[in-house]
């Protein structure tokens, strides 16, 4: 099994600062990841796939980039609603796998 | 507008049983590769199974593998989830998700599975 590692835990920054949050996989997964984003209380939302592809309705200051390994996801200026929990998630290999999250937190 | 509703969470025993529902609209569902995925309180995500578009092909993961099994109706535009042999550790919110290229782009709100003496 991929073992994907998220870091850091946890990221504190301020509105309109720009985030980059870290995903390591344990063996290579191509460019066969994505990232999602995750409020509380909600469901989670797919922001990234297939490492740097958007997906539908997703802001231009969300990006993805990387491949084999090594995964970030940059917000580029943060906005109020971006504070949440991240997760990365790779379909390279059986089974699909997530990270252990990254909390964005308001500083 | 995608939706996924899903039903039939609940507190159960240890040993018990329990079928999780999700009621699909808004898109075709015969189209689609369905999942399950959980989410334990305070946790992160873990697949748990998803199925092909017409049936024929099933996964399952490790840690519910001979207790879980993946189902689904085309015409009722439904998906199931019937759980057996439940233990403490299978508590947690089940998302019903559509599966895209292996990832996951709609996701309902969850239905909550206690298991508890």
């Amino acid at each position: 099994e991929i073992v994907l590692t998220q870091s850091p835990d946890t990221l504190s920054l301020s509105p309109g600062e720009r985030a980059t949050l870290s995903c390591r996989a344990s063996q290579s997964v191509n460019t066969f990841l994505a990232w999602y984003q995750q409020k509380p209380g909600q469901a989670p939302r797919l922001l990234i796939y297939d490492a740097s592809k958007r997906a539908a309705g997703i802001p231009a200051r969300f990006s993805g980039g990387g491949s084999g390994t090594e995964f970030t996801l940059t917000i580029s200026s943060l906005e109020p609603e971006d504070f949440a929990v991240y997760y990365c998630q790779q379909r390279s290999n059986w089974p699909q796998t997530f990270g252990q999250g990254t909390k964005l937190e308001i500083k | 507008e995608v939706q996924l509703v899903e039903s039939g969470g609940d507190l159960v025993q240890p040993g018990g049983s329990l079928r999780l529902s999700c009621a699909a609209s808004g898109f075709t569902l015969r189209n689609y590769w369905m999942s399950w995925v959980r989410q334990a309180p305070g946790r992160g995500l873990e697949w748990v199974a998803n199925i092909k578009q017409d049936g024929s092909a099933t996964y399952h993961a490790d840690s519910v593998r001979g207790r879980f099994t993946i189902s689904r109706d085309n015409a009722n535009n439904s998906l199931f989830l019937q759980m057996n042999s439940l233990r403490v550790e299978d508590t947690a919110l089940y998302f019903c998700a559509r599966s895209f290229s292996g990832f996951f782009d709609a996701w309902g709100q969850g239905a909550l599975v206690t298991v508890s003496s």
